[in-house]
């Protein structure tokens, strides 16, 4: 089975400062369509996940343009160029190639 | 508006079967691919179970398979994921949600806000 390795585990961010996620899959994820299955998830404090990016790069709708996804193949990266407090929550990658669909062990960003 | 009520969820003891449900709003299972995905206290998310409205097979983690069942009633506009020989590793928040696609097991963009299993004698 795929393995979806998130680092770093937890962050720190101060308000107005990037952060950067990072995600390596042990398989690649690019298809032969061009996209890279993988999406982006956020969990807020006692909330379900949210979509915030799918195939790799498209933000999902009402993502604000502050949050990017990148990468091909095996690394990926979701990017907040500026973060705010409403950023505060585990994010997650998942691979969405091929069955079992396996998510990354989570990222906590705090602010601080 | 788009909704996803889950329902079904409680105490069981070990062996034991539960069927939870998802009763959707404002769109039909028809129409779109569905997914179980499970949290257990304290950790990550898990995926469990998905399926195509267009129909097909279903997919299972090989953590549930031949243990979970994914279904649904058209008539009803509700999706169930039946289990069976639980044990204390299927304890979880059970989240139901539909990808943004019918066809594709990508973009999981409607979450429901999950029901509690607890498995445990």
């Amino acid at each position: 089975d795929n393995v979806m390795t998130q680092s770093p585990l937890s962050l720190s961010v101060t308000p107005g400062e990037p952060a950067s996620i990072s995600c390596r899959s042990s398989q690649s994820l690019l298809h032969s369509n061009g996209y890279s299955y993988v999406d982006w998830y956020l969990q807020k404090p006692g909330q379900s996940p949210q979509l915030l990016i799918y195939l790799g790069s498209n933000r999902a709708s009402g993502v604000p343009d502050r949050i990017s996804g990148s990468g091909s193949g095996t690394d990926f990266t979701l990017k907040i160029s500026r973060v705010e407090a409403e950023d505060v929550g585990v994010y997650y990658c998942m691979e969405t190639l091929q069955s079992p669909y396996t998510f990354g062990q989570g990222t906590k960003l705090e602010i601080k | 508006e788009v909704q996803l009520l889950e329902s079904g969820g409680g105490l069981v003891q070990p062996g034991g079967s539960l069927r939870l449900s998802c009763a959707a709003s404002g769109f039909t299972f028809t129409t779109s691919a569905v997914t179980w995905v499970r949290q257990a206290p304290g950790k990550g998310l898990e995926w469990v179970s998905s399926f195509r409205g267009s129909g097909g097979a279903a997919s299972y983690a090989d953590s549930v398979k031949g243990r979970f069942t994914i279904s649904r009633d058209n008539s009803k506009n509700t999706v169930y994921l039946q289990t069976h020989s639980l044990t204390a590793e299927d304890t979880a928040v059970y989240y139901c949600a539909k990808y943004l696609y019918a066809h594709s097991y990508y973009g999981i963009d409607v979450w429901g806000q999950g029901t509690t299993v607890t498995v445990s004698s």
